[in-house]
This record gives C-alpha cells, structure tokens and sequence, in this order.
C-alpha cells in the first residue's frame, strides 16, 4: 500500500509478557518514528530512526523498550515484562530525507496504530 | 526545552461558526510547526504546516500563521462543519531538519448541526 502500515491494530497481553509491534513505512522514505499515545501523557516520542546513523533512543521510557529497523526499512518496538502502564496506542510515522540542507523538517506520516492493552 | 501548549477542549461550536484553536510553543532557533488532525477512529493525519515566520499553512479552510514575535500557531476557520470533529493536535519539530514531532495536549472538536 502507499501508506504507513502497522501490525497487529490490537494486542491484547498479559503483565509481564513480551510484545514485538511492527511498522511497514512508506516506501522511500528513511526517517522512522516512534511515538505513543496515552491517556495520561498525551503524545510522546519514543525513537527515531535515519538512515544508517544512530537512532535516537531519547524517548524512550525505560529499558524495557527497545527497537530495531532492518534493512532501512521495516521496524519493530519491543516491550519486554509490560506494565499496565505501557498500555497506549503505539504510532509508527515515516518521512523522506531533507536532501536540500534546508532547516526545516520533513513532513512525518502516521500509521494506524497499534492498541496495546496490558492486563 | 521544547514544549507547545494549546488550548483545553472540548470546544463545542454550531455548524458554521467560527473557529479558533489556541497554540503557543517554546523553542529554540527556528522550529517547523504543524497542525495534525485525529479523526474519530482515525489515524493522524497532517492538516496543515509551516516552516519559517509569517508563513502561512491552509488546508480544507483551516490557516494558521507561524506568529514568531508570539511564539504562536493558531488554528482557525471561517465556517466550521460537522465533519470537522475532531481532535486537533498543535506539534513543533526544533530546527535542523528532520526530527521528532513535539505534540500539544490536544483539542477536541465538537461540531453540532
């Protein structure tokens, strides 16, 4: 498809388990983002993801999440012994490359989301 | 630090009244700013940007004017439908290209016929 995809739309776990979320970005497009979506926090970066440089893992909430992005394309999130707090709606966004050195950022793509409920 | 602040909703207006929806943000150097809307069991989906000061973003009747001398973003339109219920988030992205979106709290929208 042309737009950001997501899988699953939603997960159902119990505390303590691992979840793995996956992000399918647009094709072309080497920034990927992570953010996540609660009631109680609003909407929050989580990671992003530039080409082969090193990601930016300064959003991330604890070390319990951690993310990878293989081949410049697909990524997945992964939380490890979930607590009732991480349930949100996980977003996964994409965008081109700023080729012109212009200061300005490139417009970010959301996915669907994945809703995550931790019980 | 970076931050954007904008107004609390739920904001409730009548088919074809105005709109306004506050956005004030805190950065340095020259950040892009951005209005994001969230449809009812919708994704995010970008309204309308801009990038440098005095700029203007519009998109489907909404502006917004990039106010640096007030460090402002407000969204507004002329005639409000009732499609345009929504959540509106106001974001910033700090100068230097491509970055992480910071997000407003959000705005929700409710238009009535």
């Amino acid at each position: 498809g042309a737009g950001v995809s997501q899988s699953p739309s939603n997960k159902v776990t119990e505390k303590g388990k691992d979840v793995e979320l996956r992000c399918d970005p647009i094709s072309g497009h080497t920034a990927l983002y992570w953010y996540r979506q609660s009631l109680g926090q609003g909407l929050e970066f989580l990671i992003y993801f530039q080409g082969n440089s090193a990601p930016d893992k300064s959003g991330l909430p604890s070390d319990r999440f951690s993310a990878e992005r293989t081949g410049g394309s697909v990524s997945t999130l992964t939380i490890q012994r979930t607590q009732q707090e991480d349930s949100a709606v996980y977003l996964c966004a994409s965008s081109s490359i700023n080729i012109r050195g212009t200061r300005y950022a490139e417009t970010q793509y959301f996915g669907p989301g994945t809703r995550l409920l931790v019980l | 630090g970076n931050s954007v602040t904008q107004m609390e909703g739920p904001v409730t207006l009548s088919e074809e009244a105005f709109l306004t929806i506050n956005c004030t943000y805190t950065a340095t150097g020259y950040p892009s700013l951005f209005w994001y809307v969230q449809y009812p069991g919708e994704g995010l989906q970008l309204l309308l940007k801009a990038t440098k000061a005095d700029d203007k973003g519009s998109n489907k009747g909404f502006e917004a004017t990039y106010r640096k001398e007030t460090t402002s973003f407000h969204l507004e339109k002329g005639s409000v439908q009732v499609s345009d219920s929504a959540v509106y988030f106001c974001a910033l992205s700090p100068s230097g290209g491509y970055n992480k979106l910071i997000f407003g709290a959000g705005t929700r929208l409710a238009v009535h016929p």
